[in-house]
């Protein structure tokens, strides 16, 4: 079985620009979490959608934006882009919004602002 | 103060030792707890969920203290194969649904 896929793994984009990021959870979970990394530092949230709807939102910026589709993928979109929007992007699926059962995530992008 | 406090690191111990980790959460409300596992430049990876009656699976066990705010984790018997950064989470429904992460501990295992 597949399990969290994203797209794309790499990419690099010039400050201004804007950003579109990709994830599919696994097959049969409804819930899509965002988080940014920074080296040395643990994963910072940023959204949580659940059945289409968001459910949480991280302390970032309007330039964050995110949403999820009637297949409950996901995009984050970032406008604006800023050199410290460098980061790895993890998308992680769960059955639920609520759960005891933890995330699963998927192998991030590693997005580079110059 | 931080909502997810972890132990600083790093924690460098021999092969067979047994390890514990400390996590400090702020929010009282908080709902659902977790440690994941992260190795260098990989995704987190869950290692276990963590309940009040504290659970253990196999060399690893946790524990929780709602009256304290704190997590726990011990490693037993410590192989090299659990070099390793390990995240302590927690997730609450306070003005939304948010899932907090500690800023890790990193772990070495020597021979």
């Amino acid at each position: 079985d597949a399990g969290v896929t994203q797209s794309p793994t790499h990419l690099i984009k010039t400050r201004g620009q804007h950003v579109t990021l990709r994830c599919s959870p696994i097959s049969g979970h409804k819930s899509v979490s965002w988080y940014q990394q920074v080296l040395g530092q643990g994963p910072q949230f940023i959204f949580q959608y659940y059945e289409k709807e968001e459910r949480g939102r991280g302390n970032f910026p309007d330039r964050f934006s995110a949403r999820q589709f009637p297949n409950y993928s996901s995009e984050l979109n970032v406008n604006a882009l800023l050199l410290g929007d460098s980061a790895l992007y993890l998308c992680a699926s769960s059955l639920q919004g609520q759960t005891n059962y933890g995330y699963t995530f998927g192998s991030g992008t590693r997005l580079t602002v110059v | 103060r931080k909502e997810v406090e972890q132990d600083p690191g790093p924690f460098n111990v021999p092969e067979g030792a047994t390890v514990a980790f400390n996590c400090t959460y702020s929010n009282s409300a908080s709902q659902s707890f977790f440690w994941y596992r992260q190795d260098c430049r990989k995704e987190p990876k869950l290692l276990m969920s963590v309940y009040s009656s504290g659970n253990e699976d196999g060399r690893f066990t946790a524990q929780l203290n709602r009256a304290s705010q704190y997590i726990s984790l011990l490693i037993r018997d410590s192989k090299l194969s659990d070099s390793a950064t390990y995240l302590c989470v927690v997730s609450f429904l306070t003005g939304g649904f948010k899932t907090i992460f500690g800023a890790g501990t990193r772990l070495f295992v020597k021979a």
